[in-house]
């Protein structure tokens, strides 16, 4: 069956500018994350939806960084004013629920000239 | 909080010899443990996990990973290694109960199978 999927696969931008990174989680998967995966720090969790509840904003590294995602399914990570440590591989992820298996997309490569 | 350590960044190992990828944890309460493979340009591939039960899991490609609450342990092994194993391997964990729902990872280890 088809997998999570994420576009842009690749995205370069300029210093300042905004940005915005969309994940189509697997059909009929109640919960989402994000992941931002750089080289200096790893693979870092930034935010996480489940259902209708309010979403788990405790990852985000700052008031630059915000998500949604509608009729719990499609969710969409913007980067306001973009900066060049923002510059990684931002992942998402989908789940059944409680304690289930994560899986991946292939991720979007932001770098920030 | 919860964290993991993977203490080796590299392991290199001969094609056809067994391999081991260490991963131990920190964690308040019961865990759940993932392990999860990355090829070059690729997102995170699961492999295994352990949520309770019999400690000893076997998942894709061969691979298994025995659970030690005691030394609070999670190592990826396989009896006979192939070249394509060759890639990153990360160890994740999160717990059972509470509101972080999140996986927490491992550094990763890089692993090279050498013909």
């Amino acid at each position: 069956g088809a997998g999570v999927s994420q576009s842009p696969s690749n995205k370069v931008t300029e210093k300042g500018k905004d940005v915005e990174l969309r994940c189509d989680p697997i059909s009929g998967h109640t919960a989402l994350y994000w992941y931002r995966q750089s080289l200096g720090q790893g693979l870092e969790f930034l935010i996480y939806f489940q259902g209708n509840s309010a979403p788990d904003k405790s990852g985000l590294p700052s008031d630059r960084f915000s998500a949604e995602r509608t009729g719990g399914s499609v969710s969409t990570l913007t980067i306001q004013r973009t900066q060049q440590e923002d510059s990684a591989v931002y992942l998402c992820a989908s789940t059944t629920g409680e304690g289930e298996t994560q899986y991946f997309g292939p991720g979007t490569r932001l770098l920030v000239l | 909080a919860q964290s993991v350590a993977q203490p080796e960044d590299q392991v290199n190992v001969a094609e056809g010899n067994p391999l081991t990828v260490k991963c131990t944890y920190s964690v308040s309460g019961n865990p759940y443990l993932f392990w999860y493979v990355q090829y070059p340009n690729r997102g995170l591939q699961f492999l295994l996990k352990y949520i309770t039960g019999d400690n000893l899991v076997k998942g894709s490609y061969g691979f298994e990973a025995e659970f030690n609450k005691s030394q609070t342990s999670f190592h990826l092994k396989k009896p006979s290694a192939l070249v394509s194993d060759s890639a990153l391997y990360f160890c994740a964990v999160r717990v059972h109960s509470g509101s972080a729902r999140q996986l927490t990872f491992g550094s990763g280890t890089q692993l090279t199978v050498l013909p």
